[in-house]
C-alpha cells in the first residue's frame, strides 16, 4: 500500500498524559499537513511542512502541541498534558507541490482517533 | 479571505434519484476547488477538482460538479444515487494567499440514501 499511513488508529488516554502520533506520507510528496476533525465538522488545519521545514501553525495549535518532520519524511504530532477538549480525529495528508501550483490534490491518511478520559 | 459554505448539513435521497450537494465559495482569486468524500472509518477521498480549466468537472463514481463564477458556486451532482454514496461530503478551497496550497474545508454534508 503506497498511500498515507497513520499510527496508531485509535488512542485512549487519561487527561494530563502525553501522546504522540505518527504519519508516513506518500514517499515522493514534499508537503505534509496535519488537520483536526471533531464530530460533525470539517477538518481544521493545524500545521504543515514543506520538506522538513514547518511553514505555518494554526492558532488552534496551542503550546501543548508540537510537530516535527525530521529529514522531510515521516512526521510526528505530540500533544502534552492532554485535555478532554483534545479528543478528536487527527488527520494527516500529503501532496506534491511544484512552484506556485494550488491545485494539488492532498492525499489523506485514515486518521488517528484520540479519546481523552 | 477565502472560504467555502456548504448550504446543507444533511441531505436524504432515495436510491436511484438525483443527488445535489450545494457549495458556495468566497475568493479574491481564481479559486481551486475540490470535493472530497469521507466514508465511515475511512480516509478522505478526492471526488473531483476544478482548476480553471473546464467549468464542468467529472469525477469518480458518476459525480460531477459545475463551477459557476457568476454565482460563486461549485455544486456537486449525481444523476442516480446508489446506497454506497451514503457518506459525508466536503467542499474544499485551496488557499492562494500567504498560505497558498493550504486547504480550507466546508462544514460537510451528510448524505443518507434510502432504499
Amino acid at each position: 500500500d503506497t498511500g498515507v499511513s497513520q499510527d496508531p488508529r485509535h488512542k485512549i488516554t487519561k487527561r494530563g498524559q502525553n501522546v504522540t502520533f505518527r504519519c508516513d506520507p506518500i514517499s515522493e510528496h514534499n508537503r505534509l499537513y496535519w488537520y483536526r476533525q471533531t464530530l460533525g465538522q470539517g477538518p481544521e488545519f493545524l500545521t504543515y511542512f514543506q520538506n522538513e521545514a514547518q511553514l505555518e501553525k494554526s492558532r488552534l495549535l496551542s503550546d501543548r502541541f508540537s510537530a516535527e518532520r525530521p529529514k522531510g519524511s515521516f512526521s510526528t504530532l505530540e500533544i502534552q498534558r492532554t485535555e478532554q477538549g483534545d479528543s478528536a480525529m487527527y488527520l494527516c495528508a500529503s501532496s506534491l507541490v511544484r512552484g506556485l501550483a494550488v491545485d494539488n490534490e492532498q492525499f489523506f491518511g485514515p486518521g488517528t482517533r484520540l479519546t481523552v478520559l | 479571505a477565502q472560504s467555502v459554505t456548504q448550504l446543507d448539513s444533511h441531505v436524504s435521497v432515495s436510491e436511484g434519484t438525483p443527488v445535489l450537494l450545494r457549495c458556495n465559495y468566497s475568493s479574491s482569486y481564481s479559486p481551486s476547488l475540490f470535493w472530497y468524500v469521507q466514508h465511515p472509518n475511512k480516509g478522505l477521498q478526492l471526488l473531483l477538482k476544478y482548476t480553471s480549466a473546464a467549468t464542468l468537472v467529472k469525477g469518480i463514481n458518476g459525480f460531477e460538479a459545475e463551477f459557476k463564477k457568476s454565482e460563486t458556486s461549485f455544486h456537486l451532482t449525481k444523476p442516480s444515487a446508489h446506497m454506497s454514496d451514503a457518506a459525508e461530503y466536503f467542499c474544499v478551497v485551496s488557499l492562494q494567499d500567504d498560505s497558498w496550497g493550504k486547504f480550507q474545508f466546508g462544514a460537510g454534508t451528510q448524505v443518507v440514501v434510502t432504499p
